[in-house]
C-alpha cells in the first residue's frame, strides 16, 4: 500500500497566520490527491483534489501544490473557522490510503 | 442536496458480525462508487472498501478478508458487514459517495457516521 506521511502532526498558529501542511507520498501517485478538513465530531470535508483544484464552496485562502511526490496544503491567512484536523488522501491506487493528519490548534 | 445517513447497531460482541446500512437521499445510486471509511476514537481515517452501482466492489486488505459490501438500487441503500470484530474495530464508520470524473476525484458527500463499539 501507499504510504502517506503527513506533517506535523500538530500546528499551533493564530489567526491572519500562514499555515503549510505537507504530505509525502512513499511512491509517485501523479496529481491524485485530496485534502480534507475535519472538526470534531463531524465527517471530514473536501478542500482540494487533483492536487490543487479548490472544490467548489471551499474558500480561495486555501490551495494545494505538488513537487514530485511531496504535496503542499496552505491556508493563506488562518480564520477561527479553520481550527480542525487535515488530512490528505492519495486516490492513485488502492488501497486508498490517508495521511496521519494534522490538527492545527489555536497559539 | 445528495444526503448519507448511517443506520445499525452501536454495540457489537466482540466475534460476531458488525452491519451496518448507507441510506442515500437526493439522489440516485447509480454511476458512483460508495464507501466506507472509518476512524478508532482520536485515530485518524482508514479506506474499508468500496462497492461500485455495478455491484462491483473492492475492499483494504488491512481488514484480511473479514469485510462484505453490497447495495440495494431499488432503495438506494448500500451496507457493509465485518465479520469476527474485535475491540480494534471500535471506530465511527463513514459512508461516503467517490466523485469520479477525470481529473475530479474525491469523496463529495458523506454521512454523519455512527460509532460503533465492539464490546462483551
Amino acid at each position: 500500500a501507499i504510504q502517506m506521511t503527513q506533517s506535523p502532526s500538530t500546528l499551533s498558529a493564530s489567526v491572519g497566520d500562514r499555515v503549510t501542511i505537507t504530505c509525502r507520498a512513499s511512491q509517485g501517485i501523479r496529481n491524485d490527491l485530496g485534502w480534507y478538513q475535519q472538526k470534531p465530531g463531524k465527517a471530514p470535508k473536501v478542500l482540494i483534489y487533483a492536487a490543487s483544484n479548490l472544490q467548489s464552496g471551499v474558500p480561495s485562502r486555501f490551495s494545494g501544490s505538488r513537487s514530485g511526490t511531496d504535496f503542499t496544503l496552505t491556508i493563506s491567512s488562518l480564520q477561527p473557522e479553520d481550527f480542525a484536523t487535515y488530512y490528505c488522501l492519495q486516490d492513485f491506487d488502492y488501497p486508498l490510503t490517508f495521511g496521519g493528519g494534522t490538527k492545527v490548534e489555536i497559539k | 442536496q445528495v444526503q448519507l445517513q448511517e443506520s445499525g447497531p452501536g454495540l457489537v460482541k466482540p466475534s460476531e458480525t458488525l452491519s451496518l446500512t448507507c441510506t442515500v437521499s437526493g439522489g440516485s445510486i447509480s454511476n458512483y462508487y460508495w464507501s466506507w471509511i472509518r476512524q478508532p476514537p482520536e485515530k485518524g481515517l482508514e479506506w474499508i472498501g468500496y462497492v461500485y452501482y455495478t455491484g462491483s466492489t473492492k475492499y483494504n486488505p488491512s481488514l484480511e478478508s473479514r469485510a462484505t459490501m453490497s447495495l440495494d438500487t431499488s432503495s438506494n441503500q448500500f451496507s457493509l458487514k465485518v465479520s469476527s470484530v474485535t475491540a480494534a474495530d471500535t471506530a465511527v464508520y463513514f459512508c461516503a459517495r467517490r466523485f469520479t470524473t477525470n481529473p475530479k476525484y474525491c469523496f463529495d458527500y458523506w454521512g454523519q457516521g455512527i460509532l460503533v463499539t465492539v464490546s462483551s
